[in-house]
């Protein structure tokens, strides 16, 4: 079964960019969602379809996809963004399959 | 107001059923796949299994394959999900969402998401 793989944890400072990344085999192929999750809440979509940014999302918050790797990215970083990120790729191979990376937990 | 509700939740004993439902409402639930995503305790997110929108096509996870059975009534705007041969493993929040795509996508997103029910397997 397809793995995605995502650093446990990334650190940033607010007003810069963090970068959280998610590693598939040949992902770029794949079509990426990443979710954000704070703690005791449901996750939320953030970016979908690669880059796409569903309504209500800031524009701060950009993905991109290539190669083995998927990136999201949020700029001018914020106390607020603090929680923890998935990213999730569909896995046709065998059936339709949902796939979602370890987490990342983001510390501002 | 746009909203999942989930219910059903509760202890269950290892090898026995539960049956989970979601209430949505505030859109047109017959144009949207649903599906259930679960998170065990401190843990990531895990996909369970989806429904299309007139409930024709279902997915599900390989652990889940052939124990449970996802449903749903378009004329009640629900959802359920069947879990039969419960094991401890299962014990997780049980989230219902639905897909951003309308009428259907190959890779869906979930833009809306209940507060979730909580299952807990054990002796």
């Amino acid at each position: 079964s397809y793995v995605l793989t995502q650093p446990p944890s990334v650190s940033v400072a607010p007003g810069q960019t963090a970068t959280i990344t998610c590693a598939g085999d040949n992902i770029g192929s794949y079509t990426v969602h990443w979710y954000q999750q704070e703690p005791g809440q449901a996750p939320v979509l953030v970016v979908y379809d690669d880059s796409d940014r569903p309504s209500g999302i800031p524009e701060r918050f950009s993905g991109s996809n290539s190669g083995d790797t998927a990136t999201l990215s949020i700029s001018r970083v914020e106390a607020g963004d603090e929680a923890a990120y998935y990213c999730q790729v569909w896995d046709g191979t065998s059936g339709r399959r949902g796939v979602f990376g370890g987490g990342t937990k983001l510390t501002v | 107001e746009v909203k999942l509700v989930e219910s059903g939740g509760g202890f269950v004993q290892p090898g026995r059923s539960l049956r989970l439902s979601c209430a949505a409402s505030g859109f047109s639930f017959e144009n949207y796949a649903m599906h259930w995503v679960r998170q065990a305790p401190g843990k990531g997110l895990e996909w369970v299994s989806g429904i299309s929108g007139t409930g024709g096509r279902v997915d599900f996870a390989d652990s889940m394959q052939g124990r449970f059975i996802i449903s749903r009534d378009n004329a009640k705007n629900s959802l359920h999900l069947q879990m039969n041969s419960l094991r401890p493993e299962d014990t997780a929040l049980y989230y219902c969402t639905k897909d951003i795509h309308n009428y259907g996508s190959e890779i869906p997103a979930f833009d809306l998401w209940g507060q979730g029910t909580l299952v807990t397997v054990s002796s």
